[in-house]
């Protein structure tokens, strides 16, 4: 297995340009979602999603879009990017087990937007 | 304010323990995770614990939970220079919601 890979590793966008941070997991898990870590704070969840067709927001969703069409694929549009969306981006997939909730992070996208 | 604070500094000596506190203001939550982050990675579940547990103990990891005081912490036994990361405390809040609210996180530097 892959795990959870993320593509690109790193992006620099100029503002207002759009992109779309691609995600994927190949463990069959059915809950997935999108963090962003920005210096000096943890992890703050963006969207996730139940499974392939439902998707809710997070914490701090705004300038962000998800869609859920296969189990697999997560991907996180930006569709105006700011420089405050400068950050690094982490997607992670989950399986609950008798231990709780385990969560594999992909390798995380290095965005700069100037 | 946030609702799962770490301190953001941490510096032993090889071979020391290392303990690295968390303390959260959620009583609900059912889970309660370390995960270890090293520089330019994603982050790794190093341990967990259930909330009706006050301890758990996984080879150099012993994690103890004070849930009266909302208090977590992380200890390593003879710490390597290859422990040297962030370590984020992190807490998940029942069935209804699989994400997880982080903290800050801790940067653990071990000198040789």
């Amino acid at each position: 297995n892959a795990g959870v890979t993320q593509t690109p590793k790193f992006q620099v966008l100029k503002t207002g340009q759009s992109m779309t941070l691609q995600c994927a997991q190949d463990m069959n898990h059915e809950y997935m979602s999108w963090y962003r870590q920005d210096p000096g704070m943890g992890l703050r969840l963006i969207h996730y999603s139940v499974g392939a067709g439902i998707t809710d927001q997070g914490e701090v969703p705004n300038g962000y879009n998800v869609s859920r069409s296969t189990t697999e694929d997560f991907p996180l549009r930006l569709l105006s990017a700011a420089p405050s969306q400068t950050s690094v981006y982490f997607c992670a997939s989950s399986i609950t087990t008798g231990g709780g909730e385990t969560q594999y992070f992909g390798p995380g996208t290095r965005l700069l937007v100037l | 304010g946030e609702d799962v604070e770490q301190s953001l500094f941490l510096s032993v000596r090889e071979g020391d323990s290392s303990v690295i506190n968390c303390t959260y203001t959620d009583s609900s939550s059912t889970y309660l995770y370390w995960y270890k982050q090293e520089p330019g990675a994603g982050l790794q579940l190093l341990t967990y614990i259930f909330s009706n547990m006050d301890m758990k103990q996984d080879q150099r990891l012993t994690v103890l939970l004070n849930k009266k005081d909302k208090h977590l912490s992380l200890r390593i036994a003879d710490t390597q220079t290859g422990d040297s990361a962030i370590y984020f405390c992190a807490e998940s809040r029942g069935t209804g919601r699989r994400a997880l609210t982080f903290g800050s996180g801790t940067r653990l530097q071990v000198q040789p």
